[in-house]
Parts: C-alpha cells; structure tokens; sequence
C-alpha cells in the first residue's frame, strides 16, 4: 500500500524554467513532509522540508508547496539548472508513527541545457 | 563533518549465500535506518533503530533478512541464503532521532547483485 506516491516518473524542463514536482499522500495523520534529490551511485541527499502548520517553505530556488485539504504537495525550482537534473523523492511522516518515514517512488528531472 | 557511510559499495554474491553490509551513522545520531531501492521502485523501508529501544522490524520482507546495531552506532544488516530478488541498492540512513520533526541523511548505498 503505497501511501505516498508520485505519479510523474520523469520531467523534462528548459534550463531557466520552472520545474514542478508533485506528491500525493493518502494519510492524513502526516504532519512532516520532505524532499530529497538523488544523484546516480550517491545516496539521497536532504533538500527540503515543510511541516503541516505552514503551506509554504522557501529556501533560495527551492519552494515547497503544502495542501493539506488535497493531501498534496509540490516542490518548485526556479529557476532549473543543468545540475539540478536528478531523481527527486517526496517522503512524509507522522508523530504518531515515530520516525517511520514513507517515501515516494521518485521523479527523475532532466533539465536541459 | 563526516556523513553516513556504508560499505561495501557494491557486492557481488551467489544465490543462496549469506551476505553482510555495514553502516556507520553520523557520530551523535542515536536514530538508523535501513531502506533498500529496488530497480524502478521507491525506497523500501526496512529496520528503524532508536537508541536503547527495541528496533522497529516490521518492514523487513522474511526472516532471512535481520540486523544489528552494536553499542548503538554501527549496524549490520544480514542476508541468509540471500535471492535473485533481493538485488537493490540497500540505504541506511541516520537522524539525530527523538525530536519531531526530524531529518535523515542517508549513505551512498550498497549495490547488491545476487546471481
């Protein structure tokens, strides 16, 4: 039972333009919510995070989007780079399940040069 | 400061051999994870170590599979009589654990094939 899921396994973006990935998530008790981007043979690296208390996390080209009520959120880079091309995965967690996190199957992003 | 790291980087093993792989959490992080990345799929999770507590086991796939994390930092993760189907990248992660929220920081991973 996949309960975090990303529907997109590849994007294809000019390099200078907006890329969007999505997730969708089926608990409602999640209440933390991360990115991670993977490069091939390296593990995933942190990227970015938003807790259920806000709707919105920026971090210089890096935006997180929350909607609670559509049990969605979406990660915002712009504007893509060359070397953000990656395997970008969505994970979430709940308080009550500890530190248990669910990830997402990935989003590979090709940016083009 | 150093960061997780696992070896082998990559092992290469017969079915029905035993294999071990290794992980080293970052120094002070009292949370390990152990997650495996099949081709095609998502991160699988595994074991769940927090402190002095009993791990959190319920995402290992058969009794074949088990760990361990000694004095609460290293931990092993064993294979018996390991299968074709156990191929994947198999990522450990740490967190500093114990806070909500927290954050994990994964190792490059070990690339297991079983022929």
């Amino acid at each position: 039972d996949q309960q975090v899921k990303q529907n997109s396994p590849s994007l294809s973006v000019q390099e200078g333009r907006i890329s969007i990935l999505n997730c969708d998530y089926t608990n409602s008790m999640f209440d933390y919510f991360l990115w991670y981007k993977k490069y091939p043979a390296e593990g995933p690296t942190f990227l970015i995070s938003i807790s259920s208390i806000k709707d919105k996390n920026e971090d210089g080209r890096f935006t997180v989007f929350l909607n609670k009520s559509a049990k969605h959120l979406s990660l915002h880079i712009v504007p893509s780079q060359p070397g953000d091309s990656a395997v970008y995965f969505c994970a979430a967690s709940a308080a009550n399940t500890g530190n248990q996190f669910y990830f997402g199957t990935g989003t590979s992003l090709t940016v083009i040069p | 400061g150093a960061g997780v790291s696992q070896s082998p980087s990559n092992k290469v093993t017969e079915k029905g051999k035993d294999v071990e792989l290794r992980c080293d959490p970052i120094s002070g992080h009292t949370a390990l994870y152990w997650y495996r990345q099949s081709l095609g799929q998502g991160l699988e999770f595994l074991i769940y170590f927090q402190g002095n507590s009993a791990p959190d086991k319920s995402g290992l796939p058969s009794d074949r599979f088990s760990a361990e994390r000694t004095g609460g930092s290293v931990s092993t993760l064993t294979i018996q009589r390991t299968q074709q189907e156990d191929s994947a990248v198999y990522l450990c992660a740490s967190s500093l654990g114990g806070t909500n929220p927290d954050t994990q920081y994964f190792g490059p991973g070990t690339r297991l094939t079983v022929l």
